[in-house]
């Protein structure tokens, strides 16, 4: 167990919907991280939040966003669902990540998005 | 960009064998973490093993050791007396030190199977 949670495990849903990814952090950990991992295209980097401030982008789609709240726990809103969006999620959560030095980073256990 | 390579999309290694996983990486950092992640069928991402660039000293943990050679950016992964629990996606993984971006790039995956 890394100590970082994500709720929910699997989510089925269609086409144009909306939905949410909740991350926890580790206790101590002020970054989180959102990676996707699809078939096509491996693992991706889409987000990195940094004690509640927008830290990084990577190849996050203009449908996708996220927040990191005053608790550190971070949400995934993922809009106009397409098929191709269907992937395992998941959030990584590291002590540091601002630019001061790298730490590891944990990852949850995911959350499967199955979009029909 | 900064790019990982695993060479190996599958490998297979006797129970009690060991077995070398191939990764290189491509960046003009000097400065920077290499990591192997292992992915089981339960689809978690689990940290094996982490590797500071300014340290000449190949990392270990118990039955996982690397081969790290900076010069020729290869980082590759040994395991020892190979358990069936082995079997899973093992994934290579760099981020640099002291940016401001903190984020994983990862490489393809290798495959591994252990045999009875």
């Amino acid at each position: 167990d890394s100590g970082v949670t994500q709720t929910p495990k699997h989510l089925i849903t269609a086409t144009g919907q909306r939905v949410t990814l909740r991350c926890s952090p580790r206790s101590g950990d002020l970054s989180v991280y959102w990676y996707q991992q699809s078939l096509d295209q491996g693992l991706q980097f889409l987000i990195q939040y940094y004690n509640g401030e927008e830290r990084a982008k990577g190849n996050i789609l203009e449908r996708f966003s996220a927040q990191q709240f005053p608790d550190l726990h971070s949400e995934l809103n993922l809009s106009s669902l397409e098929l191709g969006d269907s992937a395992l999620y998941f959030c990584a959560s590291s002590v540091g990540g601002a630019g001061l030095y790298q730490e590891t980073q944990y990852f949850g256990p995911g959350t499967r998005l199955l979009v029909l | 960009a900064q790019t990982v390579t695993q060479s190996q999309p599958e490998m297979s290694v006797q129970e009690a064998e060991t077995v070398t996983l191939s990764c290189t990486y491509d960046t003009s950092e000097s400065d920077y973490y290499l990591f192997w992640y292992k992915q089981p069928p339960s689809r978690q991402m689990i940290l094996v093993i982490r590797q500071e660039a300014y340290k000449q000293q190949n990392a270990t943990e118990n039955r996982f050791s690397v081969n790290f050679q900076k010069a020729a950016k290869s980082f590759s992964l040994k395991i020892s007396d190979s358990q069936l629990g082995d079997a899973a996606m093992y994934f290579c993984a760099y981020t640099a030190y002291g940016g401001s971006q903190g984020n994983l790039i990862f490489g393809k995956g290798t495959k591994l199977s252990v045999k009875p």
